[in-house]
């Protein structure tokens, strides 16, 4: 059973440019969260997608945005790249059991390096 | 605003004692907290998760209690090993996994 999968494993950009993220949830599960975490810093929440909605969104701007297929896998973008985007970028999935999602399992992230 | 602090310091203990990591929130009413595990260049891994309702929940060496009161959890590794070094991430929820805050964490570093 594969878990949580991102690609690219890592990702130069150039500042201005705009960049795609992609994650496969772990099989079995149908919510997609997106973080960012910085260098010594914990997970901060982007947002979270649910039946190919947005769920809930954390304070990042509206360059930020995201999207859910019907098979449950997601992107992340991010336009007009600033250097403070450079981050790990961690895609978390759950499962939504009787209206909570709780236990997240993460993949092993995109680490994005913008110049 | 809404703050979760751990132990920015790292915590150096000796094989086979009991590490104990702590995490304080402000400004927040979590239905329940979670604790997780994470590597250098890897993602969280999910250890516990303990509800507003219930003090305290373990799972094998891993005890984890939660003050509602204090607004504060405390998370114990007993027999600790080389392996638990690792950095430890709190996490706190009050919309049903919907929306999830993590503290900064806490390094852990266990001598031989």
């Amino acid at each position: 059973d594969a878990g949580v999968t991102q690609s690219p494993t890592h990702l130069i950009k150039t500042r201005g440019q705009q960049v795609t993220l992609r994650c496969s949830p772990k099989s079995g599960h149908d919510t997609v969260s997106w973080y960012q975490q910085a260098l010594g810093q914990g997970p901060q929440f982007i947002f979270q997608y649910y039946e190919e909605e947005e769920r809930q969104r954390g304070n990042f701007p509206d360059r930020f945005s995201g999207h859910q297929f019907p098979n449950y896998s997601s992107e992340l973008n991010v336009n007009a790249l600033l250097l403070g985007d450079s981050a790990l970028y961690l895609c978390a999935s759950s499962s939504e059991q009787g209206g909570y999602s709780y236990e997240q399992y993460f993949g092993p992230g995109t680490r994005l390096t913008v110049t | 605003s809404q703050k979760i602090e751990q132990n920015s310091e790292a915590l150096n203990i000796q094989e086979g004692k009991t590490a104990t990591l702590t995490c304080n929130y402000t400004n927040y009413s979590p239905a329940y907290l979670q604790w997780y595990r994470q590597d250098p260049g890897r993602g969280p891994v999910f250890l516990l998760l303990i509800r507003e309702n219930e003090k305290e929940k373990r799972k094998e060496r891993l005890k984890v209690t939660f003050d509602t009161t204090l607004k504060q959890s405390l998370f114990h590794i007993t027999a600790s090993q080389p392996a638990d070094s690792a950095t430890y991430l709190c996490a706190l929820d009050n919309t049903g996994g919907f929306k999830t805050i993590f503290g900064a964490g806490t390094r852990l570093f266990v001598k031989a």
